[in-house]
Order: structure tokens, then sequence, then C-alpha cells
């Protein structure tokens, strides 16, 4: 079956670092992949998304590529605030899926210190 | 535009007892998804709704129901809360395009 692994938290980074938080999927067709963010408190967000091989995608400064080679879709930030302070979550719709259910990765808990 | 909701926001419950959580979209979606999200554990797909009138068993849907009221609703009934349902419940919908809008939670603690 359609899994995602993302790597394992909390990761703690100072204000204006770079992030990367690694994701690598497993799907038995041409899956659909997506970054979701989980502010404290609340429900989840789309932060990014990508459908086909080599598509980048990106939004508030984070950008994910699409690498059919490595079924990867890491995230990255050149600089993260304060703000960036939250859950990050993979996920995967694989195309054989016709209600279009997500699977996700258990969640990276990202802290930035001022 | 409110989106999706959910209520209520939190519930305790003893052991035994039962209750529904309710979902409702604004956004004319056919797709409707019921969530847990659980410690280290991401988040699970208990039940889904791809369309008003069908409903589809997800990952862990022992010990839940659901009903598709309508086009706007979807409730997941609990009909003898356990202590292993303690989680945060996340309901979510979509139309063909591939996003899906997450309601705010419920957060429900069995005692």
């Amino acid at each position: 079956g359609d899994s995602v692994t993302q790597m394992e938290g909390p990761v703690t980074l100072s204000e204006e670092a770079f992030l990367t938080i690694n994701c690598t999927y497993t799907a038995t067709g041409y899956p659909s992949l997506f970054w979701y963010v989980q502010y404290p408190g609340e429900g989840l967000q789309l932060l990014l998304k990508a459908t086909k091989a080599d598509d980048k995608g990106s939004n508030k400064g984070f950008e994910a590529t699409y690498r059919k080679e490595t079924t990867s879709f890491h995230l990255e930030k050149g600089s993260v605030q304060v703000s960036d302070s939250a859950v990050y979550f993979c996920a995967l719709r694989d195309s054989g899926a016709g209600s279009y259910q997500l699977t996700f990765g258990k969640g990276t808990k990202l802290s930035v210190i001022p | 535009n409110a989106g999706v909701t959910q209520t209520p926001k939190f519930q305790v419950l003893k052991t035994g007892q039962s209750m529904t959580l309710q979902c409702a979209q604004d956004m004319n979606h056919n797709s409707m998804y019921w969530y847990r999200q659980d410690p280290g554990m991401g988040l699970r797909l208990i039940y889904y709704s791809a369309s008003e009138g069908t409903t589809d068993k997800g990952e862990v849907p022992n010990g839940y129901n659901v009903s598709r009221l309508n086009k706007r609703e979807f409730s997941l009934r609990l009909e003898s809360a356990a202590p292993s349902q303690t989680s945060v419940y996340f309901c979510a919908s979509n139309q063909r395009s591939y996003e899906q809008y997450f309601g705010p939670g419920t957060r429900l603690t069995v005692t």
C-alpha cells in the first residue's frame, strides 16, 4: 500500500536558519504530493503541492520538488521565521484513489527560536 | 464562507458513553472525510464519503459509524467510547481538485 515517511522531529532552529524536512514515499501509481502545515490549535492547511515528476511546489518561501527517481518530496526554506513554528505533514494522493484520499506522514514539529 | 466547521471543540466522555461529532462544509464539495490525529501517528483516515449517499471505511474504522446526512453534513458517531479513542478528530472535504480543506478539530478525551 501507499506510505509516506518523513523525518522524525522535533526540529529546533534559530531564526533565519535554513530548513530541510525530508519526505519519501511509496505508491503504486503516479501520486500527487503535498505538504500541509498545522499551526498550534488549528486544523491542517495546504502549504504546497506538486502533481507530476520534476514539478516544484512553492508558497510562503517554502519549496519542494517532486523527485520520482528518489521517490522524495523534501521541504525547504532558506530563512525560517518564528511564525513558521508548526507541525508539517507530507502527504500523497495516489492516482488510483477514486475518492481523492490522502495518505499522511507522521508529521514533523518545527520550533523556531528568536 | 465558513469553510469546514466542527462541533464540539472539546468533549470529555466516560468509557461506554456515546456521542456524535458533527461536521459541515459550505463549499459544495462532494467528498468528506473523518481523520483522527494521535501523537507520533500523523493523521489516520477513519471513514470517508466520496459523494452524498455513500460512505466507506478508511484505515481505522473500528468503533465508529458515520452518516452522510446531506451534501453539507457528515457526522461521526462513537457508540460506546473507549480510552483508546482519546484523540483529536478532524473533518475534511474536497471536490475534484486535490486540496482537502480541514476543520479546526474536536479534542476528545475518554476516561
